[in-house]
């Protein structure tokens, strides 16, 4: 049982190139979500789905892209690669679209951009 | 201000003794309050879960929420060299699909 899978696990930009974070899950959840944690701040929500088609912002959109046109895969899009957007980056599926189940988080992506 | 705030430590005990792992948040609208654990390098895993005000035990650990004072609390008892992890604190409002963090307390467990 795999879960949520990211990949990759490391990646290094340059500043101003564009990468996808890819994100897949085979419980056949209905939300998912990519977050950000940087050191002292937590994890801090990007964009979130409920659903295949609907995608809403977090806490933190600005720079990131996302769609989901499956149930199972949720990408995470960086357009133009700033050194702001060194992090590691989680992404985390739950069964329902409401708060009160628990989330489940794939390994992470390390991100640095120079 | 953070809308959660949580003292990053570090924290360090020996085998055996009971921790405590603390939060506190300035958002009254939170009803759902989670305690994560989070190894090195792996990605944060549901350790307790507590809907609104009160105390809830899982073998070791406690959670408890004081809404009046707006603290959550997370108690481990004879606490294991395998307790060692980053300790996550989080919540959300009903019907709100933006959950807040904690920042993390790193814990150490010393044999």
């Amino acid at each position: 049982n795999a879960g949520v899978t990211q990949t990759p696990k490391f990646q290094v930009l340059k500043t101003g190139q564009s990468m996808t974070l890819q994100c897949a899950q085979d419980m056949n959840h209905e939300y998912m979500s990519w977050y950000r944690q940087d050191p002292g701040m937590g994890l801090r929500l990007i964009h979130y789905s409920v659903g295949a088609g609907i995608t809403d912002q977090g806490e933190v959109p600005n720079g990131y892209n996302v769609s989901r046109s499956t149930t199972e895969d949720f990408p995470l899009r960086l357009l133009s690669a700033a050194p702001s957007q060194t992090s590691v980056y989680f992404c985390a599926s739950r069964g329902f679209s409401g708060p009160q189940s628990p989330l489940h988080f794939g390994n992470g992506t390390r991100l640095t951009v120079t | 201000q953070k809308e959660v705030e949580q003292d990053p430590g570090p924290l360090s005990v020996p085998e055996g003794a009971i921790v405590s792992l603390n939060c506190t948040y300035s958002n009254s609208a939170f009803q759902y309050f989670m305690w994560y654990r989070q190894y090195s390098r792996k990605g944060p895993e549901l350790l307790m879960y507590t809907y609104s005000s009160g105390n809830k035990e899982d073998g070791r650990f406690t959670a408890q929420v004081d809404k009046s004072s707006k603290y959550i609390s997370l108690f481990i008892r004879d606490s294991q060299p395998s307790d060692s992890a980053t300790y996550l604190c989080a919540m959300s409002a009903v019907d709100n699909n933006d959950m807040r963090f904690g920042a993390g307390t790193r814990l150490t467990v010393k044999p």
